[in-house]
């Protein structure tokens, strides 16, 4: 199937750092990805959706200034957490649709664990 | 409004059979998706339901009945792997996934 790949894992930093999450649908092409938050034991929370070569669009409540978001190829979307807080430690969670319908599967990035201390 | 009905938690024993239910209520109705999530870890793709009836996918089907705004995943012999919470996302008419919070399933020996 294919195949997602997000980076990196894990990474921890210092309030006040950004720390950028990188996106990569590795044998497809995606128009479209999606960004997620998961704080434990809670559901997926869209964060933004990524369309290649357009700005994203933000779901109610999420700051565009915060998290930028940057999708500049097919196969790539980027995160960034500007000037993180402990607040912002979180699982966040990319996804990728194939092709250009509205509807199919999505495949998800494996995660990137944000720890701010 | 948009709403997501799923048990939170359920318990089964290894090798028997288990079915999580999941009402909704969305803006249009696209299809609906069952993902597995093990904790730590992203959610992996199980069914895409866009039809009334059941899709069955080796030890695992689910069924919708749009009519009712319900579907269910169904696990067979389960395994002590499957412990993991089930996501049941229905899709809008924006083509947006609705994501319920979600229903832990817990395998005893």
């Amino acid at each position: 199937g294919a195949v997602v790949s997000q980076h990196p894992s894990w990474v921890i930093c210092k309030s006040g750092t950004s720390v950028k999450i990188e996106c990569r649908s590795l044998d497809f092409q995606a128009t479209t990805m999606f960004w997620y938050r998961q704080f434990p034991k809670q559901s997926l929370m869209l964060m933004a959706t990524s369309n290649e070569g357009s700005k994203a669009t933000y779901e109610q409540g999420v700051e565009k200034d915060k998290f930028l978001i940057n999708h500049a190829s097919l196969t790539l979307s980027t995160l960034t957490v500007t000037s993180a807080h402990p607040e912002d430690s979180s699982f966040y969670i990319c996804s990728a649709k194939p092709g250009t319908g509205d509807t199919g599967e999505l495949f998800f990035g494996e995660g990137s664990r944000l720890t701010v201390l | 409004g948009q709403n997501i009905d799923q048990p939170t938690e359920m318990t089964a024993t290894e090798g028997a059979i288990v079915q999580i239910n999941c009402t909704y209520q969305t803006s249009g109705f696209n299809g609906l998706f069952w993902y597995q999530q093990h904790a730590g870890e992203a959610p992996t793709f199980l069914s895409y339901n866009v039809l009334d009836g059941l899709e069955e996918k080796g030890r695992f089907s689910s069924f919708l009945s749009r009519s009712k705004g319900y579907s269910y995943l169904l696990l067979k012999e389960l395994q002590m792997k499957d412990s993991a919470s089930y996501l049941c996302a229905p899709v809008d008419s924006n083509y947006q996934l609705i994501w319920g919070a979600g229903t832990k399933l817990i395998i005893k020996p």
